[in-house]
């Protein structure tokens, strides 16, 4: 089983919609990190979160980190296809992070 | 500031043979990461690494895998006698030697396709 669970697994919207993608876990984290990996590349990191109840926003990508540090969102306001790729959330304590297996966002034109 | 460094970006390999990866981490970055990822999956941890030292090998097969973090050049994953359910791309990780959260920040190389023929 997955330390941590990301849903939906697969989400293919059109350009323009809005999307909330998932990061759940029951173990607690000091800092969740958001990458973005695209393919034949290395995942991005988009942001880190420390702090619970913490809400981030880039550009269009709004990201909260869950009151209890278990969990995390990614809301993404009028998608654009240039948002493709792989979405992976890291949860992290000391040097120690684990992955979730991704949800692969597919925007179409 | 360069970043993470790996090389090769594609290697292709007999079975049988040796597979060499190599991690050149961010400067200052004292702390290598290294994953496995499957096509459609995610990011699978294999090992952690400072300079000298293995800290945690949890999800690095007992055999034929190796991995190492000399004092002075890169971070070098090594694969013996390679079989074809070793293809996958691997990526190399790196984070800050640091006691607040940023230490817990890994940046990412672009990884390795490894192909086992």
């Amino acid at each position: 089983t997955q330390l941590l669970e990301q849903s939906p697994q697969f989400l293919s919207i059109q350009e323009g919609e809005n999307l909330t993608v998932y990061c759940n876990s029951s173990s607690v984290f000091s800092s969740l990190q958001w990458y973005r990996q695209e393919p034949g590349e290395g995942p991005v990191l988009l942001v880190t979160v420390v702090t619970g109840g913490e809400v981030k926003k880039l550009k269009r990508l709004t990201f909260q980190f869950g009151d209890a540090r278990k969990d995390s969102s990614l809301h993404i306001t009028a998608a654009q296809t240039g948002d493709t790729g792989l979405y992976l959330c890291a949860g992290a304590n000391n040097n120690d992070m684990r992955f979730g297996a991704g949800t692969r966002l597919t925007v179409k034109p | 500031n360069a970043g993470v460094m790996q090389n090769p970006r594609h290697l292709v390999r007999r079975r049988g043979q040796e597979a060499r990866l190599r991690c050149s981490p961010m400067k200052g970055h004292s702390h290598v990461y290294w994953y496995r990822q499957l096509p459609e999956e995610g990011l699978k941890f294999m090992v952690y690494l400072q300079k000298e030292n293995i800290i945690d090998e949890s999800g690095m097969p007992k055999e034929r895998f190796s991995a190492e973090f000399p004092k002075e050049g890169p971070s070098i994953l090594r694969i013996q006698q390679v079989v074809r359910g070793d293809s996958a791309a691997y990526f190399c990780a790196s984070s800050l030697r640091d006691r607040g959260p940023a230490k817990n920040i890994q940046y990412f190389g672009a990884g390795t396709r490894l192909s086992v023929l």
